[in-house]
């Protein structure tokens, strides 16, 4: 079975200029989840959808949005790239939200702002 | 604030040998407690979880030990392998919300021959 796919799996960006980032979940997976790894730290939680609606939302600004489509697919915006938005974005899927199930990782888009 | 700290930053262990890695958080609300495995280009994957009706979990050669009181939960690897060698984050969360990972800073382990 495939699992979660993001692409791209690396990105050279600008200050000021904008990014999208996109996830496929694992298919039967209704909850996507977005976190942002800076090098050396523990991943943080930015976002999660659940049947197409946003349902937490992290400590990040505003210049970060989301969205899931009704494949449940999803993607992450980030606006005003700043040097340091330069980070690992991973995205996670699950069939719930709640412990029973559990948090499925891809291998992230690495984001680089110069 | 950072609400789960990771000890220690770093670990060497010799083949065979045991790998503790220890975690504390501060929200009482916290009732969920997942480990994750990550290797370098890789995203995390989830070794093992506890709730905290429980004082241990074990799963092959690693188990959780929980702590209510003290606030405290701990990863043990029994018979550590070369290939154990990776990055360890202990998490937390509360059961309905179980997205919403808190992360800790992580923990580098390397296991020698």
């Amino acid at each position: 079975d495939a699992g979660v796919t993001q692409s791209p799996t690396h990105l050279i960006k600008t200050r000021g200029q904008q990014v999208t980032l996109r996830c496929s979940p694992i298919s039967g997976h209704k909850s996507v989840s977005w976190y942002q790894q800076v090098l050396g730290q523990g991943p943080q939680f930015i976002f999660q959808y659940y049947e197409k609606e946003e349902r937490g939302r992290g400590n990040f600004p505003d210049r970060f949005s989301a969205r899931q489509f009704p494949n449940y697919s999803s993607e992450l915006n980030v606006n005003a790239l700043l040097l340091g938005d330069s980070a690992l974005y991973l995205c996670a899927s699950s069939w719930g939200q709640g412990a029973g199930s559990p948090l499925h990782f891809g291998n992230g888009t690495r984001l680089t702002v110069t | 604030q950072q609400q789960v700290k990771q000890s220690p930053q770093s670990l060497i262990v010799q083949k065979g040998g045991i790998s503790i890695i220890n975690c504390a958080y501060e929200n009482t609300a916290f009732d969920y407690f997942p480990w994750y495995q990550q290797f370098p280009g890789k995203g995390p994957a989830l070794l093992i979880a506890i709730r905290p009706d429980v004082s241990e979990k074990k799963e092959g050669r690693f188990t959780i030990s929980f702590n209510k009181s003290a606030k405290q939960f701990s990863l043990h690897i029994m018979d550590s392998q070369p290939g154990d060698s990776a990055t360890y984050f202990c998490a937390a969360s509360t059961t309905g919300t179980a997205s919403k990972l808190t992360f800790g800073t992580g923990t580098r382990l390397q296991v020698t021959l």
